[in-house]
């Protein structure tokens, strides 16, 4: 069955440290997504990728840094500089072209700093 | 980028009509709307779009303005497990996909 798939389902940093949390596709899907969602908030955007090698900043990419080498997978890396990175992360992808495509969400990775 | 605004919240008798607004003045003319509605952070799970017509499945009707500025999601006999924050979405021409901040639907017995 085609999805997408966000891994792991719970991560722990410890201050100061990267981590990355893998998003993987196998529907084909040229465009991938990261957003950050807080507890009671909506969900704000990171990063997108249209194309292989390629990616623009969303609405908070500070701190943030992705990848696109593959047509399936589009990691995340939270760094350091990321000053308050406790949160669910949801992946997602969809076709590229202008719409009328499904959305596909992954189940979302949850991160906290202890 | 095109913007969506929805309501805070929303609250509804079980069994009744549910209707969603949303509203997204700037949008394109070959912008797709989508809806959405998420439980308990969670994965979002897909309910219906549509570009100009209005559209129908089995879970809900959207009900797209003339002008296109707004829309309205429709479910048409709400049960408590339709319970959720609903977001409406729009997909912009540079494959943006801009989100509303999401009504928080309560259907209540």
């Amino acid at each position: 069955d085609g999805g997408i798939t966000q891994s792991p389902k719970y991560l722990f940093r410890k201050e100061g440290q990267n981590v990355t949390l893998s998003c993987e596709q196998n529907l084909n899907h040229d465009a991938m997504y990261w957003y950050r969602q807080d507890p009671g908030q909506g969900l704000r955007l990171i990063y997108y990728s249209q194309i292989v090698n390629d990616f623009q900043k969303g609405d908070i990419a500070e701190g943030y840094s992705v990848s696109r080498e593959k047509k399936e997978s589009f990691p995340l890396t939270v760094t350091s500089a990321q000053k308050n990175p406790t949160a669910f992360y949801l992946c997602a992808s969809t076709s590229a072209d202008r719409g009328g495509n499904t959305i596909y969400f992954g189940e979302g990775s949850w991160l906290t700093v202890v | 980028d095109a913007k969506t605004t929805q309501p805070p919240s929303m609250d509804c008798a079980e069994g009744r009509a549910a209707n969603l607004p949303c509203n997204h003045s700037t949008i394109s003319g070959n912008e797709y709307v989508y809806w959405y509605r998420q439980i308990h952070s969670q994965g979002p799970q897909y309910i219906i779009h549509g570009l100009k017509n209005n559209e129908t499945n089995e879970m809900a009707s959207l009900i797209i303005t003339e002008d296109r500025k707004s829309s309205t999601l429709i479910l048409p006999h709400a049960t408590l497990r339709d319970t959720a924050v609903y977001y409406c979405i729009v997909k912009n021409q540079g494959g943006k996909l801009i989100f509303g901040q999401g009504t928080e639907l309560s259907v209540k017995p």
